[in-house]
């Protein structure tokens, strides 16, 4: 246990809808990332937040996903009309603010299943 | 897009044999990670090597790096059956924030 928890674990939905994910970072770490795995590959850079502003996003983050982190301490990602391309598991990390470490503490990861 | 590849894709091993797993990547980096994966959980951090460093050793762990060739290498020694996961490297290139991970090695001990 590294820490930091996700919120679902698994989440069947059908297309179209819409789902959210929660995730909560180490307390004291300022910086919190989104990724997301699909089967067979390594994690690919959604999104990046250093306390509640959101610093960059990949191109992979397309309009259907947003994501926040209101008061700078969790954080939600938000898919709206859910494609059986979203399947994927989303992960989350956080880091602290040191700039002599840039080692990621992950969650389990949200599994996401579009039917 | 991932930044590299790693090789092999996959590697089956007996308990106690040594694994080698060897990653490259496509951009000058400020450091190197590996982390590990078991089957359907998240990532955990295994050991950090610098740009500037070509060893590093934690416990078992044994990691180089080449970055005239732009590659990396993780051993394990004496691999023991709960090492079976899958094994990434990322790194992290300029002002980047964002760790940029291979696609993985996975590796199965055999008991």
């Amino acid at each position: 246990d590294t820490g930091v928890s996700q919120n679902p674990r698994h989440k069947i939905t059908k297309r179209g809808q819409n789902v959210t994910f929660r995730c909560d970072p180490i307390s004291e770490h300022n910086r919190l990332y989104w990724y997301r795995q699909t089967l067979g590959q390594g994690p690919e850079f959604l999104t990046y937040f250093q306390n509640e502003a959101q610093l960059e996003k990949s191109r992979l983050l397309s309009d259907r996903f947003s994501a926040e982190r209101p008061k700078g301490s969790f954080s939600t990602l938000e898919i709206q009309r859910t494609e059986q391309g979203d399947s994927a598991m989303y992960l989350c990390a956080s880091r602290g603010g040191e700039e002599t470490t840039d080692t990621q503490y992950f969650g389990p990861g949200t599994r996401l299943t579009v039917l | 897009s991932q930044q590299g590849e790693e090789d092999p894709q996959a590697l089956s091993i007996q308990e106690g044999e040594n694994a080698t797993m060897n990653c490259s990547y496509k951009t000058s980096i400020n450091n190197l990670q590996w982390y590990r994966q078991n089957s359907g959980r998240g990532l955990v951090h295994l050991i950090l090597i610098r740009s500037n460093e070509r060893e590093k050793h934690s416990g078992r762990l044994r990691v180089t790096l080449d970055t005239s060739k732009k590659s990396s290498s993780l051993l394990i020694t004496a691999s023991r059956a709960a090492d079976t996961a899958s094994y990434f490297c990322a790194s992290r290139s300029g002002s980047a924030r964002q760790l940029t991970f291979g696609s993985g090695t996975q590796l199965t001990v055999l008991p």
